[in-house]
């Protein structure tokens, strides 16, 4: 039973490049959320997905920043024209339903900006 | 705005002693609330769930109380090991339909031999 899977654990991109961070949810998990995470702080929403579905994008900046789960394949977070700023670890997580149930984490992309 | 607090202290325990974490939160009315363990490098490890409706719930070591009059919970771990050493973060969930969580900052707990 593999966890949820995210890659590559370190990106290192230099400023106005772009940024792909995937993930794949646990098998039989159709709901994704992604946090980040800044050192020394707690996680922030970012958005959450179902396949195919933004349910709730409130915590994703309006710019540069999209994210997307197709009916096929891993869950993708892009961020364009990366910036000093976007350095962080960002962690995507899945759940089996949709309410008061526990999120599996993956270990996290750690994106560097240079 | 929603508001969670988490001891931003890190909590230096004896091997043997209970650890008490505490998460205090303002302008937010969770429907239930979640506890989980980092490890660094890694991701977030899922502990103990607790409802609005529940006022207590153990597992093992790990005992979590939630008072909704206070807006605390906290987080319990007895007869601590050195393995325990990790953040603890708390989590808040709403009832709005989806598993949407705010997290704490965490607290870092380092249990000495």
């Amino acid at each position: 039973n593999a966890g949820v899977m995210q890659n590559p654990r370190h990106l290192v991109r230099r400023r106005g490049q772009e940024a792909r961070l995937r993930c794949s949810p646990m098998k039989g998990h159709s709901h994704v959320y992604w946090y980040r995470q800044l050192p020394e702080e707690g996680l922030k929403f970012m958005v959450y997905l179902q396949k195919e579905n933004i349910i709730d994008e409130s915590g994703m900046p309006k710019e540069r920043f999209s994210a997307e789960f197709p009916k096929e394949g891993p869950s993708i977070l892009r961020i364009q024209q990366v910036v000093r700023g976007d350095s962080a670890a960002y962690f995507c997580a899945s759940s089996p339903d949709r309410v008061d149930q526990p999120q599996h984490f993956g270990d996290g992309t750690r994106l560097s900006i240079l | 705005s929603q508001k969670i607090e988490q001891n931003s202290e890190a909590l230096n325990i004896q091997e043997g002693k209970t650890a008490t974490l505490t998460c205090n939160y303002t302008n937010y009315s969770p429907a239930y609330l979640q506890w989980y363990r980092q490890d660094p490098g890694r991701g977030p490890v899922f502990l103990l769930l607790i409802r609005e409706n529940e006022k207590e719930k153990r597992k093992e070591r790990l005992k979590v109380t939630f008072d909704t009059t206070l807006k605390q919970s906290l987080f319990h771990i007895t007869a601590s090991q050195p393995a325990d050493s990790a953040t603890y973060l708390c989590a808040l969930g709403s009832s709005g339909g989806y598993n949407k969580l705010i997290f704490g900052a965490g607290t870092r707990l380092a249990v000495h031999p």
